[in-house]
Parts: C-alpha cells; structure tokens; sequence
C-alpha cells in the first residue's frame, strides 16, 4: 500500500507554545487529507478535512483557529496547535486520500504532550 | 453517514478463526464498508473492503449479506500478534467527498 509519514512522531511542548505536525504521502498524490485525534482507550474523532488548495473542513466542535491545517500541495498537509494547553495533548494522526482509487491510508501518528 | 455498531471487545486463542460483525442498519447505496486494524500508538492499518457479498485478500474475508446491513469481518487462524482494536466504517469513495467516520471498535485480545 501507499506510504503516508508523520513528522514528529513524539513531541512535548510548554503550554502556550505552537506545534507544527506534518503529513507527507511519499507515493501518492493525496488529493484529500483527513485529521483526526485520538484520546487513551478511545476511538479516532475526525477534527477536518482538507484538500488541496482548498480551505479545511472542520467537524462541529473543532476550533479551527486553533488546530489550523494547510494543504498547499499533493503531498503535504500540515496541522499546527497554537497555544497549546495541557488538554491538547493526544494522538493526532492524519490520513491521506490515493485520489485514484479513493483508498485511505494513515500515517504513523503523532503524540503531543503539553507540560 | 451510517452508524456502526460493533462487539467492544472479544477474546480468541492462537490458531482459531475470528468472527467480528459490525451492524449498520442505515447503510445507504453509495456505502463501501472498510475494516481497519490499528495497534497501540499507531496509524490505523487498511485491512479489507467490499460492497457486497464476499471479498477476500491474503490477510483476511470480508462477508456482506444481501441486504448490506451488517458485514462480518473474518481472520483464520489469529495469532498472537493479530491482538489489536479493528475498526469497521462505512462511508462513500473517499475521492467522491465521503469522510471516514470511526466507531468504537473492537478490542480483540489473542491468548496463547
């Protein structure tokens, strides 16, 4: 299958701080790209969707001026927590769309924490 | 989108053939049902999808009755290794403007 990576994989902050999360599908031009996160012994909540060149869809509930996604090509997605809080910290993990075939294949995840 | 419903958890021992079906009732025409399989602090992992009746791979079958409202995920002979959270969902192509909604899925624990 495509290969989708997620850059960092682990990552501690100071509260207040900014991070920067990135998706790349190495393989594959992604034309869509899916942010979700996921919480201990929880399923994943899809946060938005994005596609490329294209404002990012964001689920009800989801503060989009905090967790800003940028799609600016085929390949990359980023998400960026600004003014991150200890109540941000989880797994984010972000899906990247073969726009051939519709196929869906998940990066590796990233864990935040927010001391 | 349709709703999911799934077994929270099931036990298994090596070597026996596993059966998680997931129900959903509201499936509409357009729906594909896709499984997944995600390990601890990982991506989920695609395993198999299908539209209706059987599909199958080198990991795993898919069933789906007639009428679509439910699909039953097979595994032969699970081993050790096979014990993770399999998620079934159901949505629209994703390239046609469906989103991949999780349900709570199944957490299936492998015994020696």
């Amino acid at each position: 299958g495509a290969v989708v990576s997620q850059h960092p994989s682990r990552v501690i902050c100071k509260s207040g701080t900014s991070v920067k999360i990135e998706c790349r599908s190495l393989d594959f031009q992604a034309t869509t790209m899916f942010w979700y996160r996921q919480f201990p012994k929880q399923s994943l909540m899809l946060m938005a969707t994005s596609n490329e060149g294209s404002k990012a869809t964001y689920e009800q509930g989801v503060e989009k001026d905090k967790f800003l996604i940028n799609h600016a090509s085929l390949t990359l997605s980023t998400l960026t927590v600004t003014s991150a809080h200890p109540e941000d910290s989880s797994f984010y993990i972000c899906g990247g769309v073969f726009g051939n075939t519709g196929e869906l294949f998940f990066g590796e995840g990233s864990r935040l924490t927010v001391l | 989108l349709a709703k999911t419903t799934q077994p929270i958890s099931m036990d298994s021992y090596e070597g026996q053939e596993v059966n998680i079906t997931c129900s959903h009732n509201n499936i509409a025409t357009n729906d594909y049902i896709t499984w997944y399989q995600q390990f601890p602090s990982q991506g989920p992992r695609f395993i198999i999808q299908g539209y209706k009746t059987k599909v199958t791979n080198e990991v795993a079958s898919l069933f789906i009755p007639a009428d679509r409202k439910s699909s039953t995920l097979s595994l032969p002979r699970v081993s050790l290794s096979d014990t993770a959270v399999y998620y079934c969902l159901v949505g629209d192509r994703y390239n046609q403007g469906g989103k991949l909604i999780f349900g709570q899925g199944t957490e299936l624990s492998v015994k020696p």
